[in-house]
């Protein structure tokens, strides 16, 4: 069975530092681009970052350029997502996901949260 | 950055009735759109991939339709489950966007 499974939210206070990671299976991880996607409360979801099968082409939305880090261990079949100087508006659930033929999302985690607060 | 936006923001038809949902780029995407639904505390669901194409495990009443600018997500017969916001979402440039969704209620 193809699965994802994210993992290290939790609560953090504004300008802190937080990785996440999403465990995959079932599938040949090194093979395919991954991507984190979040949802924030009351917001619709916003791309994050995306990275290639090798790792060695990454992505960023602007509203994470210079705080957020991709990552993937195709040894470990696991994908990271290093996030620092967290501000309140990273408030989410963050989903890693699988890209079908680096376009689309066809395997999706159920997602971890991640609270910004003081 | 492609802006998609999605209409109506909230669409509210009975079981059995046809849905059809908007999608709209600010430039052309080709046919790299997908249509995702997600349903309450539950991750985003793949219903549709380049523009057209059902993903696996799909039921046959929602379809894809449209190229360039102009995209169509329709539901030929509301069942109860379909309850849920529904985005699109492009990758024909760099950034990924999605649109702001659309909810879809059942009288």
């Amino acid at each position: 069975e193809v699965q994802l499974v994210e993992s290290g939210g939790g609560l953090v206070q504004p300008g802190g530092s937080l990785r996440l990671s999403c465990a995959a299976s079932g599938f040949t991880f090194s093979s395919y681009a991954m991507s984190w996607v979040r949802l924030a409360p009351g917001k619709g979801l916003e791309w994050v970052s995306a990275i290639s099968g090798t790792g060695g082409s990454t992505y960023y939305a602007d509203s994470v350029k210079g705080r957020f880090t991709i990552s993937r261990d195709n040894s470990k079949n696991t994908l990271y997502l290093q996030m620092n100087s967290l501000r309140a508006e990273d408030t989410a659930v963050y989903y890693c996901a699988k890209l079908l033929l680096f376009i689309s999302m066809d395997v999706w985690g159920k997602g971890t949260t991640v609270t910004v607060s003081s | 950055e492609i802006v998609l936006t999605q209409s109506p923001a909230t669409l509210s038809l009975s079981p059995g009735e046809r849905a059809t949902l908007s999608c709209r780029a600010s430039q052309s995407v080709s046919s790299y759109l997908a249509w995702y639904q997600q349903k309450p505390g539950q991750a985003p669901r793949l219903l549709i991939y380049d523009a057209s194409n059902r993903a696996t495990g799909i039921p046959a009443r929602f379809s894809g339709s449209g190229s360039g600018t102009d995209f169509t997500l329709t539901i030929s017969s509301l069942e109860p489950e379909d309850i849920a916001v529904y985005y699109c979402q492009q990758r024909s440039n760099w950034p990924i966007t999605f649109g702001q969704g659309t909810r879809l209620e059942i009288k």
